[in-house]
């Protein structure tokens, strides 16, 4: 079966830190993948997605990039991080068909 | 532009009642409808989903849904909320055409659940 790992869960930074979030997926091969920020009392935004290795689109432009090394990793950065950036990050990943996506239980972000 | 409205950003039921959260999308054609929840803290979980066919749609946990499609609309309900169920939920489109599953959601409806 297949099953979505992202980490950390939760993560304190100061202002100006880098940021590196991973997001693995297991049991499927050439997922689209997909980071997702949800900022306190507000919706979801798509960050960023991938329908394969290196290809990225980006969503909202920001002080965040992603990045796709192999076909079932996909990773979230910044080099220097905001305020703006706290929120809670969700990975998550499809068939590429449109049906469903599949969440990962999501990274809580506090930039101070 | 595509879009989802939930109108409701908070709502307050007692426990045993009734509940229906609103959803209402504007998009080209008829697309493919969600309703996701999620727990405090925690990731997304789908309750349940529209692609075509019947209209009334069953998911997990006693929720059901219905398009109408005159309305625009795929509103979520349950005859008798249970404490478990005070969560955050979200409404979601994707073009049945897309091959890239890029979900637009609704902000979101804050159920709470008095005993």
């Amino acid at each position: 079966s297949q099953t979505i790992h992202q980490w950390p869960a939760t993560l304190v930074q100061p202002v100006g830190s880098p940021l590196s979030l991973e997001c693995t997926v297991e049991g499927t091969s050439n997922p689209n993948l997909y980071w997702y920020r949800q900022a306190a009392g507000r919706g979801l935004q798509l960050l960023f997605y991938s329908v394969g290795i290196g290809q990225i689109s980006s969503e909202v432009p920001q002080n965040l990039s992603a990045s796709r090394p192999q076909d079932r990793q996909f990773i979230l950065s910044s080099k220097k991080l905001l305020l703006s950036d706290s929120g809670f990050y969700l990975c998550a990943w499809s068939g590429g068909h449109g049906e469903k996506l599949f969440f990962g239980s999501g990274t809580q972000l506090s930039v101070l | 532009a595509q879009s989802v409205t939930q109108p409701d950003i908070h709502i307050t039921v007692s426990e045993g009642a009734s509940l229906e959260l609103r959803c209402n999308y504007s998009y080209g054609a008829t697309p493919y409808l969600f309703w996701y929840v999620q727990s405090p803290g925690q990731g997304l979980q789908l309750l349940l989903k529209y692609f075509s066919g019947d209209t009334l749609v069953q998911g997990i946990k006693g929720f059901e849904a219905e398009f109408k499609r005159s309305q625009s609309s795929f509103n979520l309900r349950k005859p008798s909320v249970h404490w478990s169920d005070a969560a955050e939920y979200f409404c979601a489109v994707v073009a049945p055409s897309s091959n890239t599953g890029k979900l637009i959601f609704g902000q979101g409806t804050t159920l709470q659940v008095k005993p």
